[in-house]
């Protein structure tokens, strides 16, 4: 199976302010695909961004960016101006080409945006 | 566009009782998923499936069973429930390979 670590079980931020979740994982493909999840306290899980292994340029979504660097596995996500709706935990996923498509998740990542 | 519906929200069952949660979509998504979410050990793969009629194991199977006559429908059955399957259950659904994952609301099981 495939590995996907995150480190940081809980995070805090204080709010306007930047903060990176770090993300890891382990694998011998070439081509996969990571994502970062978000779930809110309602439970919805709720992509937050995409990126695709065989790009270069790191993906980004309004105040969300990712530094994916492919040789180091690392895929960390950035939040810039945290807001409060921002607290949530984060899920970490890797997905490579196979029968089933499916996603590996990290452990999550709880993160509190404080006032 | 209702995306993926899973019920119940909620359930608390008894020792070796059965039960089954539903999950649709109306996407027309091949793949299905079913997850379960236990604290500090993220979402962990039970079963899946890529197309009506086919289905199989993921990480975790033990004490579940699937079954997905059609595109929309893949309901995941507990036999005989046991305190280690109190948890958060999701059903998720991808359109194809590296494509994002659209989830239900999930269920919360509690087995006691």
């Amino acid at each position: 199976a495939q590995t996907v670590t995150q480190s940081q079980p809980e995070m805090s931020v204080q709010e306007a302010e930047t903060v990176t979740l770090s993300c890891t994982y382990d694998t011998s493909e070439n081509n996969y695909y990571l994502f970062w999840y978000k779930q809110p306290p309602s439970r919805q899980m709720i992509l937050v961004i995409r990126q695709e292994a065989y790009k270069q340029q790191n993906a980004t979504e309004n105040r969300f960016s990712v530094n994916f660097q492919k040789a180091a596995k690392s895929f960390s996500l950035k939040i810039s101006d945290s807001q409060l709706g921002d607290t949530a935990m984060y899920f970490c996923a890797f997905m490579k080409q196979n029968t089933g498509n499916q996603f590996y998740f990290g452990t999550g990542t709880s993160l509190t945006v404080i006032p | 566009n209702a995306g993926v519906t899973q019920t119940p929200k909620f359930r608390i069952l008894k020792i070796g009782q059965s039960m089954t949660l539903q999950c649709t979509q109306d996407m027309n998504h091949n793949y299905m998923y079913w997850y379960r979410q236990d604290p500090g050990m993220g979402l962990k793969l039970i079963y899946y499936s890529v197309g009506a009629g086919i289905t199989d194991k993921g990480e975790v199977p033990n004490g579940y069973n699937v079954s997905r006559s059609t595109t929309e429908d893949f309901p995941l059955r507990l036999e005989l429930a046991a305190p280690s399957q109190t948890s958060v259950y999701f059903c998720a659904s991808i359109r194809g390979m590296g494509t994002e994952a659209f989830f239900g609301q999930g269920t919360r099981l509690t087995v006691v």
